[in-house]
């Protein structure tokens, strides 16, 4: 059972363009949302992570919009860049302190110039 | 990269032999844990660790197991390998502080 669906699978965005990739949730008790990073032949790597007291976090060009009635979030790279081409992960958690992290399929971005 | 050494970074296997990969922290997790990268299926958690022979199953542990007979060494095992496992696994480790996960560099294992 997929508790947590990611789309798109895959995102091509043109230079200085917005990225957006979206995430929804199924178990309520997740209070944790972070979103990874990950280049090819690396691990993943925390970029930004949200907890449903906010609505919004911004790091930068990356914002976290979290909706906790939809059970929803999403990431926005504002400006992408190539730089950023790589796969993102969402994922959520609970009872942080052992996390254990389920983590969406992850979504493959290509910024084109 | 909190410290993280997986190895063998690369291995290729038969089908039936037993396989062990290797996660050395040096900076005293006390969480560690093996996920599994597959297409289309993002990272699925094998097993993990809350301390010294405190270990649990995952989602997706039948077929591994897992020893953690010291704080710094958390070792996965593939008993009998199959060409399922083929995949690419990942060390982790939950911070000191509690607040992120941190991921090793990975170990490509391949079953023929």
């Amino acid at each position: 059972q997929q508790q947590v669906k990611q789309s798109p699978q895959s995102l091509i965005v043109q230079k200085g363009g917005i990225s957006i990739i979206n995430c929804a949730y199924e178990n309520t008790a997740f209070d944790y949302f972070p979103w990874y990073q990950q280049f090819p032949g690396k691990g993943p790597a925390l970029l930004i992570a949200i907890r449903p007291d906010v609505s919004e976090k911004k790091e930068g060009r990356f914002t976290i919009s979290f909706n906790k009635s939809a059970k929803q979030f999403s990431l926005h790279i504002m400006d992408s860049q190539p730089g950023d081409s790589a796969t993102y992960f969402c994922a959520a958690g609970s009872n942080f302190g052992n996390e254990k992290l389920t983590f969406g399929t992850g979504t493959r971005l290509t910024i084109i110039p | 990269d909190a410290g993280i050494t997986q190895s063998p970074r690369h291995k290729v296997t038969e089908t039936g032999t037993p396989v062990t990969l290797r996660c050395h922290q040096t900076e005293n997790h006390r969480y560690m844990y093996w996920y599994r990268q597959d297409p289309g299926h993002g990272l699925r958690l094998i097993h993990y660790s809350y301390g010294v022979k405190d270990t649990d199953k995952g989602e997706v542990s039948d077929g591994y197991s897992v020893s953690r007979s010291k704080t710094e060494d958390f070792l996965l095992t593939l008993e009998s390998a199959t060409s399922s496992q083929t995949s690419v696994y990942f060390c982790a480790v939950l911070s000191n502080s509690g607040n992120t996960i941190y991921f090793g560099e990975g170990s490509w294992l391949t079953v023929v």
